[in-house]
Order: structure tokens, then sequence, then C-alpha cells
């Protein structure tokens, strides 16, 4: 079939490490930011959001930072582990637009034994 | 636990073909979406609902059709389905007040 988008970069990280997954963003008047991931197979699953009027919030494992100055998203994931290999994306979600959703490019997580 | 289903899980069928993609929720959301992803790519938003009788085309162009008759269903159909239609279908769904969407187990379609 037709190819829709981009190949998605990839991300190797050794299994115990840290690992820092970088979204940029377009829209500056997004009103929060949500982080999903999907593995094979798989739906997209919610793992954490931050509201744009924050800087950081933390989760089990997963630290999510927001720096609006460069519109950008990182997401920390804290000793990583096999069951983190995934694709990782992040979305805007606009109020003004009855908070649609709109997907950045994702990132290919592979975590080595 | 999201409550929400796609069926089939793979389809492969022929060209030509009119095929009809279920998805219902038990969450009583509002809000329900389709978005078409190719494998390692991006997901693509390509119809939206914001309730019963209302839907929307997403950001890209589908020759897909959908309708939302009532709350927990959002189908998708293709009339006649080409290899261009290859790819995997996800649905979603989200309460209206919040963008937090979940996502089905997707629907990997091939046609040939």
């Amino acid at each position: 079939g037709e190819s829709v988008g981009l190949h998605l970069p990839t991300l190797s990280v050794q299994e115990g490490d840290n690992s820092i997954i970088n979204c940029a963003y377009s829209n500056s008047a997004s009103d929060y930011f949500i982080w999903y991931k999907q593995e094979s197979g798989k739906g997209p699953q919610f793992i954490i959001d931050i509201r744009s009027n924050m800087d950081k919030r933390q989760g089990q494992r997963v630290t999510v930072l927001l720096n609006k100055t460069v519109k950008h998203l990182s997401l920390q994931i804290a000793a990583t582990q096999p069951g983190d290999s995934a694709v990782y994306f992040c979305a805007g979600v606009l109020k003004a637009a009855g908070n649609k959703l709109t997907f950045g490019g994702g990132t290919r997580v592979l975590v080595k034994p | 636990e999201a409550d929400i289903y796609q069926t089939p899980r793979y389809l492969v069928i022929g060209t030509g073909k009119k095929i009809t993609l279920e998805c219902s929720q038990t969450m009583g959301h509002d809000k329900m979406y389709w978005y078409q992803q190719d494998p390692g790519m991006e997901l693509h938003l390509i119809h939206y609902s914001y309730g019963v009788n209302s839907t929307e085309k997403g950001d890209l162009s589908s020759e897909s059709t959908v309708s939302r008759i009532r709350t927990e269903h959002f189908p998708l159909t293709l009339e006649s389905a080409r290899p261009s239609h290859t790819s995997q279908y996800l649905c979603a769904s989200s309460e209206f007040r919040r963008g937090e969407a979940f996502f089905g187990q997707g629907t990997r379609l091939t046609v040939v």
C-alpha cells in the first residue's frame, strides 16, 4: 500500500539506562500534551499528560518536560526495561478545536539487553 | 481499562469489494476518531465525530466514509477497496471535555 507520512526515528537504549524521547510541536495554542506508547500490533496507550501551563510532570518511572519557548516536549523513562520497547507518540490537544487531538511524529525505542 | 473494540483485527480482501470496519465503545464517550497508520509510521486522522449524527473529515484525505447513528458505534466503510487502502486503521474515543483518547487494537487491512 501507499505509505502515509514519514518513517519514524529509532532510539536504541541499554536496559537499565534512562531514555529521553523528544517531540517538537508547531501549535503554540495547544492546551495540553499527551504521550502515548504503542506496542507492536496494538493501539496507542496513554502514558502521561501535561498542561501547557506546566513545565514538568512526573509519573511512575516517567517524567515529561515542556519547554514552550522552543516548542519542545520530552519524555524521560527511568531505568528502561525490555517492556518499554515500543513506539512513542506525542500529541497536542486544542480546546478551541473541540479538544482535537493532533499527533506528532513518533519515536521507536529499542531496549537492548 | 478502556473498553473500545474493533473488528475484524485482520482482513484480507480482493480489489473492488465493499468493506466495513467496526468500532464500538462502552464508555459513553461522545467523541470518536478513525486514524490511519502504516507500519512504523505516523498516525493520521481521517475521520472524527463529536456525537450522534456528527461526522467530520480529518487531516488526511480518505476515500472511506463513516457514520454515527449510535453513540457507541462508529463504523468505517470503503465502497470499493483498492490496494492503496492497505494499512492499519485505528479507532479511538474520548470524553467531550477531555482530549485523552482511548484506542482500540486496530484493524490491519490488506487489499489484494
